[in-house]
């Protein structure tokens, strides 16, 4: 099955900074990349996709861009804020399995004001 | 928030109970999922269902069981729980028939922190 990787574990930016995060995946046939940022005690939440069709997409702050040919993505955050502190999860959809995704085990970000 | 409920929300049991948690959607998707979290490791796939009575295992699914016996329920057995299983569960659904949501977005219900003593 699909293996996904995700670096650094954890991330400490000031205010401001900009923020990345990046994944690796193993299978060539996947084809959609979804973000979810977990909040202390909730529920993960989709906050950003993209398919194997695009490059890049962005959505206000945030941006995510799939290299196909390195089997890498990366989640990029711009001005972070304190609310932005959270887990976020990248995540890969197996080019075998209908709908299954495979996580990768999590950045605990935290921005510092 | 999709229409997606999860009971119970916590549960502390014993070693060698039987446990069930319960999913529940409104909104008549036709994918359900089941997954664990612990600290480390992220969010693992227990088991998923890709319609009614229709059902796969994923990567950590020795111990349980699941069931599906219409659209909107999905339920998660421990036959005999163990401490190792003390975790974070979600339940998550994607695909609305005939809605707005596209087929890959999956939805989180609320979690059900279970304690096995």
């Amino acid at each position: 099955g699909e293996n996904v990787e995700q670096h650094p574990s954890t991330l400490s930016v000031q205010e401001g900074d900009s923020a990345v995060i990046k994944c690796t995946y193993s299978d060539s046939a996947s084809n959609y990349f979804p973000w979810y940022k977990q909040e202390l005690g909730k529920r993960p939440q989709l906050i950003i996709d993209i398919r194997s069709n695009v490059g890049e997409k962005k959505d206000q702050r945030i941006a995510v861009t799939l290299n196909k040919t390195a089997k890498h993505f990366s989640l990029h955050i711009t001005e972070t804020q304190p609310e932005d502190s959270a887990v976020y999860f990248c995540a890969a959809r197996g080019g075998s399995t209908l709908g299954r995704l495979y996580f990768g085990r999590g950045t605990q970000l935290t921005v510092w004001p | 928030d999709a229409g997606i409920t999860q009971s119970p929300r916590h549960k502390v049991t014993e070693t060698g109970t039987p446990v069930t948690l319960r999913c529940h959607q409104t909104e008549n998707h036709r994918y359900m999922y089941w997954y664990r979290q612990d600290p480390g490791h992220g969010l693992r796939l227990i088991h998923y269902s890709y319609g009614v009575k229709d059902t796969d295992k994923g990567e950590v699914s020795d111990g349980y069981s699941v069931s599906r016996s219409k659209t909107e329920d999905f339920l998660l057995t421990l036959e005999s729980a163990t401490s190792s299983q003390t975790s974070v569960y979600f339940c998550a659904i994607s695909e609305s028939i005939g809605g707005g949501i596209s087929y890959n977005e999956q939805f989180f219900g609320p979690g059900t922190r279970l304690t096995v003593l």
